[in-house]
């Protein structure tokens, strides 16, 4: 069972918008601005896509946006292309130790 | 651009140790303010943080794999390594290196395409 919860499943028709939730707690999503979000194609490496919340790195698409409120994330896609369908991943800082990380479960999406 | 590439045992049988090494390109791994991790995937599951080493060679090791699990690193090489001991179905997944950025954030940047390790006699 993954520490965060994201729905197994979104889908989306081309152009469309699709946004993906990521359910943490206050002692992970609730008290960190340290989301980040990984797009993950079968067979290839995972990508980050979105860091500390809101921030994308370089060369990632401006169609991807992160935002947050209290202990839950999200992944905004806007203008839905078909190279979007993946998996997408998020992920969370939950405070020094053994690892700092947790992950959500993961969520396919499907444009349609 | 940094890339990392998983390499090692494919099929192993029960009881058997697997290694995996994880080939830096594109970047020092002595450079600071990194940790190089490994993660893994069972079909049908989540991500499981395995656990990570510093160029130091500090590790840190999920405590449920701790008792079998040994991580080093080969800076002469820009490699790392896990090993894996006592193996059982259980162990069958997509193994997963990856670069944490945790100076001032905490994101992974960088991954390779994982490894699939199946274990079966």
């Amino acid at each position: 069972q993954s520490a965060l919860t994201q729905p197994a499943s979104v889908s989306g028709s081309p152009g469309q918008s699709v946004t993906i939730s990521c359910a943490g707690a206050s002692g992970d999503v609730g008290s960190y601005n340290l989301v980040s979000w990984y797009q993950h194609h079968p067979g290839e490496a995972p990508k980050l896509i979105i860091f500390d919340v809101t921030k994308r790195p370089s060369g990632v698409s401006d169609r991807f946006s992160g935002s947050k409120s209290g202990n839950t994330a999200s992944l905004t896609i806007s203008g839905l292309q078909a190279e979007d369908e993946a998996d997408y991943y998020c992920c969370s800082y939950a405070g020094s130790g053994t690892f700092e990380g947790v992950f959500g479960g993961g969520t396919k999406l499907t444009v349609l | 651009q940094l890339q990392l590439q998983e390499s090692g045992s494919g099929l192993v049988k029960p009881s058997q140790t697997v290694s995996l090494t994880c080939t830096v390109s594109g970047g020092s791994i002595s450079r600071a303010g990194y940790s190089w991790s490994w993660f893994r995937q069972p079909p049908g599951k989540g991500l499981e943080w395995i656990g990570y080493i510093y160029h130091s060679g500090d590790t840190y090791y999920n405590p449920s794999l701790e008792s079998r699990l040994t991580l080093s690193v080969d800076k002469s090489k820009n490699q790392f390594s896990l090993r894996l001991t006592s193996v059982t179905a259980a162990d069958t997944a997509v193994y997963y290196c990856a670069r944490v950025t945790y100076s001032g954030s905490f994101y992974l940047d960088s991954w390779g395409r994982g490894t699939l390790v199946t274990v079966s006699s």
